[in-house]
């Protein structure tokens, strides 16, 4: 069981907005770690798409946001789209563990 | 162009040993710190461990579940890293992956390599 707590599933239909939550606590997010977030295809390498709570790096689109406040962390897209359809990891430091730690994963459906 | 590129491995009977080769171009390896992150299959991502530069004196550190069985390695002069995992259990099956960590703040991995599958099994 992770530190960081996210939904198993979220889904949306094209075009929508939806957000990923990611509840982490005071040895980590709440610490005032950045909190960054992974786009994982089946069978690929997670892929960087948030560092540094809000931060794109080049080539991702600005539908994907992200934002942080207190022990929790928000991945948002917004113009849903088929492609999407991913697993999404969120991911800090604990310094409590020492270690660098994941969320559990969100599985993104567009319907 | 930035790529990593995992070896080694496949198929390792328990309690035997494993290591790993992440070979990394296109980047100045020796100043960068290198982690391992692994994931069972239909799992989440698990922090496996991490060799920091040399100028960070090559500090290693280990997650818990394979803390006392890990070695993380460099070899600066190949641009290669590695991941030597001893005493295998059958819960270290996993796709292993190699990734670049840009150390800021709490840092963030941004370059991964493809996975390499490694089966414990008898």
């Amino acid at each position: 069981q992770s530190v960081l707590t996210q939904p198993p599933s979220v889904s949306g239909a094209p075009g929508q907005r939806v957000t990923i939550s990611c509840t982490g606590s005071s040895s980590n997010i709440g610490a005032g770690y950045d909190v960054q977030w992974y786009l994982q295809l089946p069978g690929t390498a997670p892929k960087l798409l948030i560092y540094g709570n809000n931060n794109r790096p080049s080539g991702v689109p600005d539908r994907f946001s992200g934002s942080k406040s207190g022990t929790s962390a928000s991945l948002a897209i917004t113009g849903l789209q088929a492609d999407d359809e991913a697993d999404y990891y969120c991911q800090t430091y604990d310094r409590g563990l020492i270690a660098w730690v994941f969320g559990e994963g969100t599985k993104l459906t567009v319907l | 162009e930035v790529q990593l590129v995992e070896s080694g491995g496949h198929l390792v009977q328990p309690g035997g040993s494993l290591k790993l080769s992440c070979a990394a171009s296109g980047f100045t390896f020796s100043g960068s710190a290198i982690h391992w992150v692994r994931q069972a299959s239909g799992k989440g991502l698990e922090w496996v461990g991490r060799i920091r530069s040399k100028a960070n004196n090559y500090a290693p550190a280990y997650g818990v579940s394979v803390t006392g069985r890990c070695t993380v390695s460099r070899d600066d002069l190949k641009n290669t890293a590695y991941l030597q995992l001893d005493s295998l259990r059958t819960e270290d099956t996993a796709v292993y992956y190699c990734t670049r960590h840009v150390e800021e703040n709490s840092g963030y991995f941004d370059y991964w390599g493809q996975g390499l599958l490694v089966t414990v099994s008898s």
